[in-house]
């Protein structure tokens, strides 16, 4: 079946340095979706990306979805204390006329002050 | 609105016992998801339901059963609860295809 792999799963940073996270997937994606989750709480929805080589921007927080739509990463710039969470990507595929959203294991990121 | 709420928030079981995980959503999403989240292993997709009246088996379905009752609700059943169930449960609803999924606050379930 379909696998999302992220790496690494952890990555701890000093605060107001720059990093990025990978998120690949065994087979082609409709789209992928990346979620945040703060210690304790929920997933939260953060952007889907769609179409080929697409790349968003939110303030410090640079998305991009690869050519081949089978992998993507997340850059984020100056990291913050806030920015602590655990990051998933999630890949999305319409199969058999059905949707699935199948979810990597997650990027923990720490943030040294 | 309400989002997704789950019910219970905390349960305790002994080995054996039966419970049900409820969840209801006030969004009119077609998808609806089970997840269980375990250290280190991310989200685990347990069953789905794409549109109310269909289920479908997950990556670990095994131990569970579930029923879409109507648009809004999706149940999640242990009938014999195991201490490898041990986990934080997540249901989360979707609106067709491609959609944002938007979680409920989690169940914490401890097996003993």
């Amino acid at each position: 079946g379909q696998q999302v792999m992220q790496i690494p799963q952890y990555q701890h940073v000093q605060e107001g340095e720059d990093f990025t996270t990978y998120c690949n997937s065994s087979t082609t994606l409709s789209n992928i979706q990346w979620y945040k989750q703060r210690p304790g709480g929920h997933p939260v929805f953060l952007i889907q990306l769609v179409k080929s080589g697409e790349v968003k921007k939110q303030k410090r927080l640079t998305f991009q979805f690869g050519e081949a739509k089978k992998n993507s990463s997340l850059h984020i710039t100056a990291t913050q204390t806030t920015d602590v969470g655990t990051y998933f990507c999630a890949g999305n595929s319409f199969q058999g006329g059905s949707e699935k959203l199948v979810f990597g294991k997650g990027m923990k990121l720490t943030v040294n002050p | 609105n309400a989002g997704v709420t789950q019910t219970p928030k905390f349960q305790v079981l002994k080995t054996g016992q039966s419970m049900t995980l409820q969840c209801a959503q006030d969004m009119n999403h077609n998808s609806m998801y089970w997840y269980r989240q375990d250290p280190g292993m991310g989200l685990r997709l347990i069953y789905y339901s794409a549109s109310e009246g269909t289920t479908d088996k997950g990556e670990v379905p095994n131990g569970y059963n579930v029923s879409r009752l109507n648009k809004r609700e999706f149940s999640l059943r242990l009938e014999s609860a195991a201490p490898s169930q041990t986990s934080v449960y997540f249901c989360a609803s979707s609106d067709g295809w491609p959609g944002e999924a938007f979680f409920g606050q989690g169940t914490r379930l401890t097996v003993v």
